[in-house]
């Protein structure tokens, strides 16, 4: 089962913001590991959105960004247009484990309105 | 431009065994960290293994001691060898490259794994 806790739903207008929490523990956000964040569109692979907390891969829009702070982060979606309708996933390294072990948030389903 | 391409998928019973495989083009396995991450049917994403460029291998809990990591340098592929196979195997299963900072930046479009008698 996955560590890493997101609300399984979030829902905005277009043009409206809307952030996603990723809550962890002590092994793994609160260890000071490093956030991702992917986005996942229907019947597609996952794609990277942010990487190393708040960073963006090239071509992705400055409409996403994220935080980290104590054993919890963030995904904003600022103007959330339809194409952002997707499935979103923090993803962290736990250190829990004596070997390595890279954990998933429980995923959040965006709609847009 | 860097491509991952997944093959090996199946119908598969209960106990049986398949090897998938991930061909690379874009950039060199032996040379980078690599994964496989499975999901399974409107389920969240699970990590299941990963191989470093100096050939050490760890998985999952869920399926260590039944499924095996390897590379073929020669063939720039990664594969997943699946044994002892179980209905909770059933799965898309990606292939996907792992950044410097335990992110997985390139992904794969995904093969699918269902075990069923």
């Amino acid at each position: 089962q996955s560590v890493l806790t997101q609300p399984p739903s979030v829902s905005g207008a277009p043009g409206q913001r809307v952030t996603i929490s990723c809550t962890g523990s002590s092994s793994n956000i609160g260890a000071g590991y490093d956030v991702h964040w992917y986005q996942q569109l229907p019947g597609t692979a996952p794609k990277l959105l942010i990487y190393g907390n708040s960073n963006r891969p090239s071509g992705v829009p400055d409409r996403f960004s994220g935080s980290k702070s104590g054993t919890s982060a963030s995904l904003a979606i600022t103007g959330l247009q339809a194409e952002d309708e997707a499935d979103y996933y923090c993803q962290s390294y736990d250190s829990s484990l004596s070997a390595p072990n890279y954990v998933f948030g429980t995923g959040t389903k965006v709609t847009v309105l | 431009e860097v491509q991952l391409v997944e093959s090996g998928g199946g119908l598969i019973q209960p106990g049986g065994s398949l090897r998938l495989s991930c061909a690379a083009s874009g950039f060199t396995v032996s040379s980078n960290y690599m994964s496989w991450v499975r999901q399974a049917p409107g389920k969240g994403l699970e990590w299941v293994s990963v191989i470093y460029s100096g050939g050490s291998t760890y998985y999952a809990d869920s399926v260590k001691g039944r499924f095996t990591i390897s590379r073929d340098n020669s063939k720039n592929t990664l594969y997943l060898q699946m044994n002892s196979l179980r209905a909770e195997d059933t799965a898309v299963y990606y292939c996907a490259s792992l950044g410097d900072q335990y992110y997985f930046d390139y992904w794969g479009q995904g093969t699918l794994v269902t075990v069923s008698s």
